[in-house]
């Protein structure tokens, strides 16, 4: 079945450093992926979304593209701050032929950015 | 637009008692969806309304998780009894559309079954 393989955590970064978090996926069709953050003591909160491969989903500036040949969608920001610390978690869409859209997550990851 | 609402946002319970979660979607949104996430590990979907009819209950572990939607507003998911693997934080989501994504998502309720 579909799946969703995200890096565990947790990433401890330094503010300003660069940021990746590796999400690969199983699907069969064509998937949209999304990744969704998690702030301390909040819900969760779409972050971004790309609909097709090459797709470049971006918000707040971290970035993913769809990549179909490597079944990936890599989250990445070039320069993070303290109150990115979140957890992090990469999902695609599954429709079961159905009126159902689900969601397949990944495990999550967590930030921390140290000052 | 008010988002979505749970209640409460924590519940502490003893194996073997009763809890019952309540999500309360945006206005207007027909679609009403559960997941959960259990002891740090993937998200997963439970269920999802259409109005108050169950479009795909699917991923309701067992017959202990009862949800419901009466009226096709806000909906309740009851844990009866609970174990202790049920601990983990459960979110409601909602859209207004059928299928359509994504999903608002809630703050979720963190379950402590102990």
């Amino acid at each position: 079945g579909n799946s969703v393989t995200q890096m565990e955590g947790p990433v401890t970064l330094s503010e300003e450093a660069f940021l990746t978090i590796n999400c690969t996926y199983t699907a069969t069709g064509y998937p949209s992926l999304f990744w969704y953050v998690q702030y301390p003591g909040e819900g969760l909160q779409l972050l971004l979304k790309a609909t097709k491969a090459d797709d470049k989903g971006s918000n707040k500036g971290f970035e993913a593209t769809y990549r179909k040949e490597t079944t990936s969608f890599h989250l990445e920001k070039g320069s993070v701050q303290v109150s990115d610390s979140a957890v992090y978690f990469c999902a695609l869409s599954e429709r079961d032929g159905g009126a159902t859209n689900k969601l397949i997550f990944g495990t999550g990851t967590l930030l921390a950015v140290q000052p | 637009e008010a988002g979505v609402t749970q209640f409460p946002s924590h519940s502490v319970i003893e194996k073997g008692q009763t809890v019952t979660l309540r999500c309360d979607p945006i206005s207007g949104h027909d679609n009403l969806y559960w997941y959960r996430r259990v002891m740090g590990k993937e998200i997963k979907f439970l269920l999802h309304f259409v109005k108050e009819s169950k479009q795909d209950e699917s991923g309701m572990p067992n017959n202990r998780f009862l949800a419901e939607r009466t009226g096709g507003t806000y909906s309740t998911l009851k844990v009866q009894p609970a174990e202790l693997e049920d601990s983990g934080v459960y979110f409601c989501a909602s859209s207004r559309l059928a299928g359509a994504l994504p999903p608002s998502f809630g703050p979720g309720t963190r379950l402590t079954v102990l």
